[in-house]
């Protein structure tokens, strides 16, 4: 059974930019969320999806923004890209939504220069 | 709001000894509490859940304490092994929220 994909593993992007991360969680999750991680904050919530609907929203701005689509793959999207945006961003999908075993992709990897 | 706290950034121990990793939260309607383990390179694995009506649960090699009275909890890992070192997080969650809140974790080295 194959676990969270995320794509692509790395990614270098310039400040202004804009990003899409995606992530196809495993087969029959239907729950994504995504979590940014950086060595000052650690792993901060960014938002939770469940059938193609955001249930819940972290204490990011605006620029960071996601979806889900019918097939439970996730994307999220940043805008106008930071310094400070640059991180590891890890995607976990769990059976149901607020289902507490979430399992973790290994990451997106992004360096905003 | 949530806030998570470990209380060690670094803990070294001798291998086959037992480790305790400890964490503290705020928020008393926390009813929902998961360790994870977070080796280099890869994403958070889950190791054991505790629920706010449990004070204790166990898994293998691994046992989680809940004291609501002080907002605590620990992880012990009994007979550390080499494969154990890795970053362990805390996360909890509060009553009618799914949000998980993430400790900033704690660094755990075993020494052969």
């Amino acid at each position: 059974k194959a676990g969270v994909t995320q794509t692509p593993r790395y990614l270098i992007k310039t400040r202004g930019q804009q990003v899409t991360l995606s992530c196809s969680p495993i087969s029959g999750h239907r729950s994504v969320s995504w979590y940014q991680q950086t060595p000052g904050q650690g792993l901060q919530f960014l938002f939770e999806y469940f059938s193609e609907t955001q249930r819940n929203k972290g204490n990011f701005p605006g620029r960071f923004s996601g979806r889900q689509f019918s097939n439970s793959r996730s994307e999220m999207n940043v805008s106008t890209l930071e310094l400070g945006d640059s991180a590891l961003y890890l995607c976990a999908s769990s059976l149901a939504l607020g289902n507490t075993e979430a399992f973790f992709g290994q990451g997106t990897r992004l360096t905003v220069v | 709001g949530e806030s998570v706290g470990l209380h060690l950034p670094t803990l070294s121990v001798q291998e086959g000894d037992n480790s305790i990793i400890n964490c503290a939260y705020s928020n008393s309607a926390s009813d929902y509490f998961i360790w994870y383990k977070q080796e280099s390179g890869k994403g958070p694995q889950f190791i054991i859940d505790i629920r706010s009506n449990m004070d204790k649960r166990q898994g293998q090699r691994v046992t989680v304490l809940l004291n609501k009275t002080v907002k605590h909890l620990s992880l012990q890992i009994a007979a550390t092994q080499p494969g154990d070192s890795a970053v362990y997080f805390c996360a909890a969650r509060r009553a009618g929220s799914y949000q998980l809140t993430f400790g900033k974790g704690t660094k755990l080295s075993v020494i052969p």
